[in-house]
């Protein structure tokens, strides 16, 4: 069956450091990827989209996510995390033909930033 | 501005008295959808519709109904709502025909957490 997971249902950075959330799928045919961001009390914003063109995808916020057909990955980076990046994360695949695409979530990952 | 507008917000209410959870969007979008979050589950579609009078049931449609009469709306109803049915419920929208919807981005509402006694 497909399926999303993301790798660490908690994160913690320190301000400055580095930011990698993990997200891997399965899925028998090429994908559309994406990953949402959801600021507390408010609903899910789309950080950033991959459908089939360059395998390093730009976002907002200075985020940015690789995939890796061979991993069957999509992880989320940002090189230096802001206070302001404290959110829940959620990758999502949209994958099948025709009617039959369905859009599958990951349970999440919810990212600290501390000072 | 493009939004996705739900009501309420938050509602505290008993077991078996009727709501409806509305959901609006001005992005005239054909695709429309309710997920209801929960601690630990992530998001699971309730119900979706693709086109004005085109509903169909997501993962855990049990217990909700809705409609599709305009395109612009789309509301959520729990005709007898019961305690499993508190949660954070989200509406969202997205561009594209029957077949591309789910490529396209979704935009979200803020949210309706919904609390039932």
């Amino acid at each position: 069956a497909q399926s999303v997971t993301q790798l660490g249902s908690h994160v913690s950075v320190s301000e400055g450091a580095l930011v990698l959330l993990r997200c891997n799928y399965s899925s028998s045919v090429p994908p559309y990827l994406f990953w949402y961001v959801q600021y507390p009390n408010q609903g899910l914003q789309l950080l950033l989209k991959y459908t089939s063109a360059a395998t390093l995808v730009k976002g907002i916020n200075g985020f940015e996510a690789e995939f890796k057909k061979s991993e069957t990955s999509f992880h989320l980076t940002k090189p230096s995390a802001h206070m302001s990046d404290a959110a829940e994360y959620f990758c999502a695949v949209s994958e099948g033909a025709g009617n039959n695409r369905k859009l599958i979530w990951g349970l999440g990952t919810s990212l600290a930033v501390n000072p | 501005e493009a939004q996705v507008t739900q009501n309420p917000r938050y509602l505290i209410t008993v077991t078996g008295k009727k709501l409806t959870v509305t959901c609006s969007q001005n992005m005239n979008h054909e695709y429309m959808s309710w997920y209801r979050q929960d601690p630990g589950l992530g998001l699971r579609q309730i119900y979706y519709s693709m086109n004005v009078e085109v509903t169909d049931k997501g993962d855990v449609p049990e217990g909700y109904k809705v409609s599709r009469k305009e395109k612009r709306n789309f509301p959520l109803i729990l005709e007898s709502p019961s305690p499993n049915q508190t949660s954070l419920y989200f509406c969202a929208s997205s561009a594209g025909h029957h077949f591309s919807y789910s490529n396209q981005p979704q935009h979200f509402g803020d949210g309706t957490r919904l609390s039932i006694l």
